[in-house]
């Protein structure tokens, strides 16, 4: 059972650099979902995709896009890197609606020099 | 727009003491609510949820919260904590029938012996 699996698990940019954060889910859900973690500042939603084909701007969208490839895949791309995105991003899935709990891989560690 | 305030980023307790995690919420229009947990260097896992219904709610490992319209509150309690409750923990908001859960700050729960 490998749930919601995200590539890489670390990751180092220098300013400018573009990088796309992969995740894949073997559920079958049809909601997914970018977070990143910051100290003190909880999850804040990035992007968010409720079924195959549409995604949408969460809370702090800016400087990234977003991919939704088929229904298990769900990427987070980064075209040119900022030391602001240094964070732990995590990638999550749930079935439909928002009263379904969320699956989460086990997040994907960037820095940005 | 939904919002959660977590009031205390950290929460030391003594083993076999009972705890309780403070959460307030904001919204306009009936909510969804849930307790997540996240141990170290892991995603994070759903602990409850209150959808409706019974206001006192009956989670994993112990856990209990207790939602309060009046005072628009999701406080998380547990009679007696272990060594491996230490983890951070969060609150979190979506309006019925939505897919973005809002997140609040979280609150790092210490447990020493």
């Amino acid at each position: 059972n490998a749930g919601v699996t995200q590539t890489p698990k670390f990751q180092v940019l220098k300013t400018g650099q573009s990088m796309t954060l992969q995740c894949a889910q073997d559920m079958n859900h049809n909601s997914m979902y970018w977070y990143r973690q910051d100290p003190g500042m909880g999850l804040r939603l990035i992007y968010y995709s409720a079924s195959e084909g549409t995604t949408d701007k969460g809370e702090v969208p800016n400087g990234y896009n977003v991919s939704r490839l088929n229904k298990r895949e769900f990427s987070l791309r980064l075209e040119s890197a900022a030391p602001s995105q240094t964070s732990v991003y995590f990638c999550a899935s749930s079935e439909w609606r928002g009263e379904e709990k969320l699956f989460f891989g086990s997040g994907t560690q960037l820095s940005v020099l | 727009a939904q919002s959660v305030t977590q009031l205390d980023s950290q929460v030391p307790v003594f083993e076999e003491a009972p705890v309780e995690l403070r959460c307030n919420y904001s919204s306009s229009v009936s909510v969804y609510l849930f307790w997540y947990v996240q141990y170290p260097n892991q995603g994070l896992q759903l602990l409850l949820k209150y959808l409706s219904g019974s206001t006192l709610v009956k989670g994993i490992n112990g856990f209990e919260a207790e939602f309060n319209k009046s005072q628009t509150s999701f406080h998380l309690r547990k009679p007696s904590v272990h060594i491996s409750d230490t983890a951070e923990y969060f609150c979190a908001v979506t309006p019925t029938g939505f897919q973005k859960l809002v997140f609040g700050t979280g609150t790092r729960l210490l447990v020493s012996p």
